[in-house]
Formats: structure tokens, sequence, C-alpha cells
């Protein structure tokens, strides 16, 4: 499988202390996306980073990419109780536009 | 507002029945996608359409079938051939050319 994995599984943090999940993947890309899920519900896109790129931020999120790790980290800073939810990479294919999602980290922002 | 609209949220299937998950979109999107999520997993490529009245198998299509009449539809059908129906189906959009998703809410299927 050329899926991503997430990096831990589960995190518990307390509110305002910062949040950090890993991606690695296998294969080369042309890019990485960062997805957002809340219990049962759709994913919500985050931020895209090239592979051009190093370093990419939105707010409170900051996402690297190191490709000659292959691997990618996803930082959020001062984390809320609303940040609760799993968070997922996903990676390119070589065919279309089409993505590999990594297995995901679950995050609970402990108020 | 712009959006996919997934129905129904929630069905109930008995064995060796088939069912249809439907997915609608008004976003204008060229390409519809179908994931299917286990619990603690990530999505599952089912089947993928990059335009009207084309579509291509995914990673576990076996079980499975869609069809793309229009631009707005991509509904997805569990036949009696899938042997693990049970799961979290997602249904997603994209303009075709590299960017993000946007998902559905999700279809919750369970299999008495």
């Amino acid at each position: 499988s050329q899926q991503g994995e997430e990096d831990p599984q589960a995190l518990s943090i307390q509110e305002g202390e910062n949040a950090t999940m890993n991606c690695s993947y296998k294969t080369s890309i042309n890019n990485l996306q960062w997805y957002r899920q809340n219990s049962g519900r759709g994913l919500v896109h985050l931020i895209l980073i090239r592979s051009n790129e190093r370093e990419k931020h939105s707010g409170r999120l900051r996402v690297t990419l190191d490709t000659s790790k292959k691997s990618s980290s996803l930082l959020i800073t001062a984390s809320r109780a609303a940040d609760t939810a799993s968070y997922f990479c996903a990676t390119d294919r070589t065919t279309g536009n089409q993505f590999y999602f990594g297995t995901g980290t679950s995050l609970t922002v402990i108020p | 507002d712009g959006g996919i609209t997934q129905s129904p949220k929630y069905l109930f299937r008995k064995e060796g029945q088939n069912v249809t998950l439907s997915c609608e979109q008004n976003l204008n999107h060229d390409a519809m996608y179908w994931y299917r999520q286990d619990p603690g997993q990530g999505l599952r490529l089912i089947y993928y359409s990059q335009i009207v009245n084309d579509f291509q198998k995914g990673d576990i299509a076996e079980g499975y079938s869609v069809s793309r009449e229009k631009k707005e539809s991509f509904p997805l059908t569990v036949t009696s051939a899938q042997k693990n129906p049970t799961a979290f189906y997602l249904c997603a959009s994209d303009t075709g050319e590299v960017g993000e998703l946007f998902f559905g809410e999700g279809s919750r299927l369970t299999v008495l």
C-alpha cells in the first residue's frame, strides 16, 4: 500500500498547548494535504503543501514537508477544545487527481 | 450555499440486499469520488469519475457499482456481492485539478 501513516495514532493535550502530528509516506509526491474530521462527519481541507515547499502557515496551523525523509508534520498552536478531531494526511498518486489517505491521528484537547 | 449532499445519513440493510447511496453536488465540479472508512482507519477509494459518463475503479471496487449520468450526481450501489459492507461512506468532489477535495457528511451503512 502507498498509504501514508500518521503518528501518533492518538494524542491528548491540555487546552493552550501545541499539538504536533506526523505523516510518513512511501513514494515521491507532487503535493501533500492535511484534512480534519470531526466525529461522524465529513473531512474538511486544512492545507496543501507542494513538493517544492518546505513550510506553510495558515492561522494556527504550521505544516512542514521533508521530501528527503518522505515525511510531513502538522503543528496546531495554542490548541482549543474545538480542535478535538481526527487529522489525516493525503498524498497524491501518480495518475489522476486521487489521493492516498493516512490512518489518522485522533486529537483530544482537554478544556 | 454550494456543497455536497449525501443521503441517507444512516441506512440499515439486510444481508443479500442491494442499497444505493446518493451523492449530489452543486459546486460545478467535474470529478467525484467515493471513499469507504472503517473504524479507526483511513479512507479507501472505491470509485471515481473525472467526467460525466465515465468512471474508474479505485482500490476496493469489488461489490460496488456507480453511475455518472449527470455532472451533479454520482450514486453508489452497494451490492450483495460486497462481503463486509458495514462502513462509513464518504463522497467527495473537486475541480479535477490539483487541489482540495470537498466532502459530504457521509452515510453510515449497517448490515443486519
